[in-house]
């Protein structure tokens, strides 16, 4: 079974700051590896799909790379609306889906 | 412009059961794969089924499997998932998920969520 850890749990920045979030997986991936956006009360946003690609509407200062085991979420100057909760998943033979315990932006 | 929109949600007593529903437009339902996601109180996300766009195939997480169905209607536009024997465990936000791209590897459009409380 494949699992996903994100570090670090909270990541303290201010508007204007660029962020890194990490999700290492217990076993290759490959590629197929997306990131999602979850603000209070409302439901996951794909931001990142097949490690770097953005999905629709994405501002560009989001941004993923890795591969393998080691990916990131790099958000290059924080705007407010950015503070959220950052989920990584993953996909494979089993399970089919999986998500990091997430990483808390504050 | 895609939309998912779950219901059935509620308050239930463990060992009870529910059939969650999720309404689906905008896309060609039929050419997708779905999920269900939950989320518990204060938690992370967790995967908990899939279905392909034919209803052929399905899987369950370990920790439903046996518990859980999941079905869907092309005709209807419609995802099921049919919980039994609920435990307190089970209360969560279930959400309904589209899966899309190469081996349906990413969720990209997501409904609202519906609440499903187990409590006596």
């Amino acid at each position: 079974e494949i699992v996903l850890t994100q570090s670090p749990a909270t990541l303290s920045l201010s508007p204007g700051e660029r962020a890194t979030l990490s999700c290492r997986a217990s076993q290759s991936v490959g590629r197929y590896v997306a990131w999602y956006q979850q603000k209070p009360g409302q439901a996951p946003r794909l931001l990142i799909h097949d490690a770097s690609n953005r999905a629709t509407g994405v501002p560009a200062r989001f941004s993923g790379s890795g591969s393998g085991t080691d990916f990131a979420l790099t958000i290059s100057s924080l705007e407010p609306e950015d503070f959220a909760v950052y989920y990584c998943q993953q996909r494979s033979d089993w399970p089919p889906y999986s998500f990091g315990q997430g990483t808390k932006l504050e | 412009e895609v939309q998912l929109v779950e219901s059935g949600g509620g308050l239930v007593q463990p060992g009870g059961s529910l059939r969650l529903s999720c309404a689906a437009s905008g896309f060609t339902f039929s050419s997708y794969s779905m999920n269900w996601v939950r989320q518990a109180p204060g938690k992370g996300l967790e995967w908990v089924s899939y279905i392909s766009s034919t209803g052929r195939t399905t899987y369950y997480a370990d920790s439903v499997k046996g518990r859980i169905t999941i079905s869907r209607d092309n005709a209807k536009n419609s995802l099921y998932l049919q919980v039994n024997s609920l435990t307190v465990e089970d209360t969560a936000v279930y959400y309904c998920a589209r899966a899309n791209g190469y081996s349906s590897s990413r969720l990209d459009n997501w409904g609202q969520g519906t609440l499903v409380t187990v409590s006596s």
